[in-house]
């Protein structure tokens, strides 16, 4: 059984980087699949941030591409995010998971974490 | 980009009676290879989304066979035979034909 766990700061400053990993456990990140961040504001909807296959490759959701990079670090097996010049509306709660390619979606998830752009 | 939009966006059910709730997608959701590309998630309160429904109709495993999906092209439908009071929560379908991936704004499901 694949587990996911999202872990970082909680609280990020307005104009500051929001920095999270994604810890993957009972899998290897070097599987062919994709890692993906989906974020959900405080009683509002899912937005898709982006995906990374762990070979680097990735695609980001166009809305934020300017702000967002995401890495893997197969050594940990885990993958990162970052985003950049946060803002208020970058309040959410952000979850980790695992995207099967081939029957597309998503099939394993993390808690999630919520992080809190605040001064 | 695919945008979703789902109705009704609450779904006041009364245990044991059907439910039933629509996706629809501002491109076709079909690929050439004759598969459609949405799948359908509920997150119960306080929890990550887990997956009912992929590639349309197919049940993920260890759902009860009271889900089911259906449609083809730009709208879809997730069927609940008979509600549960377990199947409170917020069910959302996702495009997942191409990146970005998207998500509809959700059907809230809540027990009369």
């Amino acid at each position: 059984q694949v587990q996911l766990q999202e872990s970082g700061p909680g609280l990020v400053k307005p104009s500051g980087t929001l920095s999270l990993t994604c810890a993957v456990s009972g899998g290897s990140i070097s599987s062919s699949n994709w890692w993906t961040w989906v974020r959900q504001p405080p009683g509002k909807g899912l937005e898709w941030i982006g995906q990374i296959y762990h070979s680097d490759l990735t695609h980001y959701n166009p809305s934020l591409k300017s702000r967002v990079t995401m890495s893997v670090d197969k050594s940990k097996n885990q993958f990162s995010l970052n985003l950049t010049s946060v803002t208020a509306a970058d309040t959410a709660v952000y979850y980790c998971a695992r995207w099967v390619g081939p029957s597309s979606f998503f099939d394993f998830w993390g808690p999630g974490i919520l992080v809190t752009v605040s001064s | 980009d695919i945008v979703l939009t789902q109705s009704p966006l609450s779904l006041p059910v009364t245990p044991g009676e059907p439910a039933s709730m629509s996706c629809r997608s501002s491109e076709s959701l079909l690929h050439r290879n004759g598969y459609t590309y949405v799948d359908w998630y509920l997150q119960k309160p306080g929890q990550s989304p887990q997956l009912l429904i992929y590639l349309g109709s197919n049940r993920a495993p260890g759902v009860p066979d009271r889900f089911s999906g259906s449609g083809s092209g730009t709208d879809f439908t997730l069927t609940i035979s008979r509600v549960e009071a377990e199947d409170v929560g917020v069910y959302y379908c996702m495009q997942a034909l191409q990146v970005p991936r998207g998500f509809g704004p959700g059907t809230r499901l809540e027990i009369k």
